[in-house]
């Protein structure tokens, strides 16, 4: 079973340049989500998409631009990447019922120089 | 203000030990809860939910006591392998999606 695959597992950017951090599930859930996290502020939601074709602001939506491309995958993307934005980004995905919590790809780490 | 309160730790503690990790939520309209374990440089994983009446899974025991709005991780007879970061996670807080505590690091030495 692969869960949720997140690609690419690297990266390393310099200020400026724009990047796609894809997701995929294969458990058919209907929820995505991408958080970042970061030493000392723990996971923060950046954006999430309930069903296909919706998506919803998070905590922290600036700089990023999200799309639910099918029901598996939810891609996040970089316009212009900041050293800010230098983090660990995690994809996630739930069923209908939250009290199963959710399943997280084993993400990307993003250094933007 | 962060909406899930964790102590941040290190809890050292020796192999056999009991030890009680806190997590307080600021919301009191929030519906479920759960505790998620995370391993260095690895992703989050679901450990349990946490239920009103109280819940258990071998040597862990998950407490909720909405009145104090308050929820506590209890874990046994630790392991090395217990080594971890214990993330306390609230839904209901913030929209739609859980709200994550910053986490509970947790060190079991020999």
């Amino acid at each position: 079973n692969a869960g949720v695959t997140q690609t690419p597992k690297f990266q390393v950017l310099k200020t400026g340049q724009s990047m796609t951090l894809q997701c995929a599930q294969d458990m058919n859930h209907n929820s995505m989500y991408w958080y970042r996290q970061d030493p000392g502020m723990g996971l923060r939601l950046i954006y999430y998409s309930a069903s296909e074709g919706t998506t919803d602001k998070g905590e922290v939506p600036n700089g990023y631009n999200v799309s639910r491309l099918n029901k598996r995958e939810f891609s996040l993307r970089l316009e212009s990447a900041a050293p800010s934005q230098t983090s660990v980004y995690f994809c996630a995905s739930s069923d209908e019922g939250i009290n199963y919590g959710y399943t997280f790809g084993s993400g990307t780490r993003l250094t933007v120089v | 203000r962060k909406e899930v309160e964790q102590d941040p730790g290190p809890f050292n503690v020796p192999e056999g030990a009991t030890v009680a990790f806190n997590c307080t939520y600021s919301n009191s309209a929030s519906q479920s809860f759960f505790w998620y374990r995370q391993d260095c440089r690895k992703e989050p994983k679901l450990l349990m939910s946490v239920y009103s009446s109280g819940n258990e899974d071998g040597r862990f025991t998950a407490q909720l006591n909405r009145a104090s709005q308050y929820i506590s991780l209890l874990i046994r007879d630790s392991k090395l392998s217990d080594s971890a970061t214990y993330l306390c996670v609230v839904y209901g807080d913030s929209g739609y999606a859980l709200n994550f505590g910053k986490g509970t690091s947790l060190l079991v030495t020999p």
